[in-house]
Order: structure tokens, then C-alpha cells, then sequence
């Protein structure tokens, strides 16, 4: 089952432009991270916010978390070609740090 | 420092057949878990190792899968025989582990196993 659901499901930008990424889940959580897959390759870890952060950045990344409405966002600022790939949500349920993943959502940047 | 390995990279096969994937986690790295991942969708566990024991098998198969993890360090998934539904990544992440300040919960990802089944 996946608990984290992506949104939009693909998304094509112009290189340059910034790119914003969702993800809702349901259940709480203690951490919430994102991932980054290039095609055919493994996923990559690229940040980590715990339940009590409500933004993180690393890079041209930012990353907000809002359990609230249980929801989190992923900026990538000044997006390049190379950020082309799947990008995938994955929360830590509370007490756990087993990893559920959302279906992800693919970017495309076109230079 | 090299990363988590997994063997074959693909891997095609004929339905009734049995396959096996092959991974090497890091160094030091007590989880291992071996995920699924359909074409389009996020990776699904399968299993989770602490050290040599199997923690959370609940969504393995097991008519026709299974995993080993022996001394803790290397694992296999074996799957006989194939179904054409079988076809997909295998994925293999290793982590810290437990719930030590040491953990982060950040998973580590292999280059994964494609297996075709015809």
C-alpha cells in the first residue's frame, strides 16, 4: 500500500523556471523524506524533515511540511536539465522508521 | 565508499522459472529491505531485515517468494516459480537501522534488478 500520494503525477517545465512538487498522506508521521530517481536507476535520498520541522533547505531545494492538513511540498528553485527525473515522497509512520512511497511525480525540464 | 550492490541488473526469464537477485548492503548498514517497484509507480516493500532476522515480511509473497539474509550482511530473494505478473524492479536499500539517535530513517538505493518474465 502507499501512503504518500504525489501531485501533480508529471510536470514539464522550461530549464530556468522553478518546479513545485505535493505530497498528502494520511496516517502521522515522524519524518517525511523525498527521493529522486533517474530513469532506469536506484532512488536517491535528497532531504529529510522531521514532524516538528515545518521547512528545510538544501541547495536549490526547500521543503515544507504542514501535518495539519498532511501535506508537504518540494521546490527545486532554477530548475536545470538534469533534474529531469521521478521524484518521490516517503513518509516514516510514527514510531517506525519504515519507509512508505508515494506513486511520485515525473519532471521533465527542457532546456 | 561504496554503495548498496545488487546483481543481476537484468534479467529475463520464461514464466515457471525460478530467478534470484543478489544484494550487498554498506558497510555497517543493519537494515536491508528489499522493495518492489512497478513501471510508474513507487517502490512496495517486501521485507525488511534487522541484522539476520526478518522483521516485517507481511507483504512477501510467499508461495512463490522468498529472502534470506544470512551473518546479516549479504541477501537474496528468490522467486519460484515466475508469473508474468512478477515483472518489475527489485529494488534493494540498505539503512543505519533501529532507532538510535545514529538513524535517520534515510534509505540508501541499489541500481535494482529488472526482471522480465515472458
Amino acid at each position: 500500500s502507499q501512503q504518500g500520494e504525489e501531485d501533480p503525477q508529471a510536470l514539464s517545465i522550461q530549464e530556468g523556471e522553478n518546479a513545485t512538487m505535493n505530497c498528502s498522506y494520511k496516517t502521522s508521521i515522524n519524518n517525511l523524506q523525498w527521493y529522486r530517481q533517474n530513469s532506469g536507476r536506484g532512488l536517491v535520498h535528497l532531504i529529510l524533515i522531521r514532524s516538528n520541522e515545518r521547512e528545510k533547505h538544501s541547495g536549490r531545494l526547500r521543503v515544507t511540511l504542514d501535518t495539519s492538513k498532511k501535506s508537504s511540498s518540494l521546490l527545486i528553485t532554477a530548475s536545470r536539465a538534469a533534474d529531469t527525473a521521478s521524484y518521490f515522497c516517503a513518509t516514516a509512520g510514527a514510531g517506525s522508521y519504515q519507509l512508505t512511497f508515494g506513486k511520485g511525480t515525473k519532471l521533465s525540464v527542457i532546456p | 565508499e561504496a554503495g548498496v550492490v545488487q546483481s543481476p541488473r537484468y534479467k529475463i526469464i520464461e514464466k515457471k522459472q525460478p530467478v534470484a537477485f543478489w544484494c550487498n548492503p554498506i558497510s555497517g548498514h543493519n537494515t536491508l529491505y528489499w522493495y518492489l517497484q512497478n513501471l510508474g509507480q513507487g517502490p512496495e516493500l517486501l521485507i525488511r531485515y534487522e541484522n539476520e532476522e526478518a522483521v516485517d515480511d507481511s507483504q512477501l509473497p510467499k508461495d512463490r517468494f522468498s529472502a534470506e539474509r544470512l551473518k546479516g550482511v549479504d541477501s537474496t530473494l528468490k522467486i519460484q516459480p515466475a508469473e508474468l505478473g512478477d515483472s518489475a524492479v527489485y529494488l534493494c536499500a540498505s539503512s543505519l537501522g533501529g532507532l538510535g539517535t545514529l538513524n535517520t530513517g534515510e534509505l540508501f538505493f541499489g541500481e535494482g534488478s529488472r526482471l522480465t518474465v515472458l
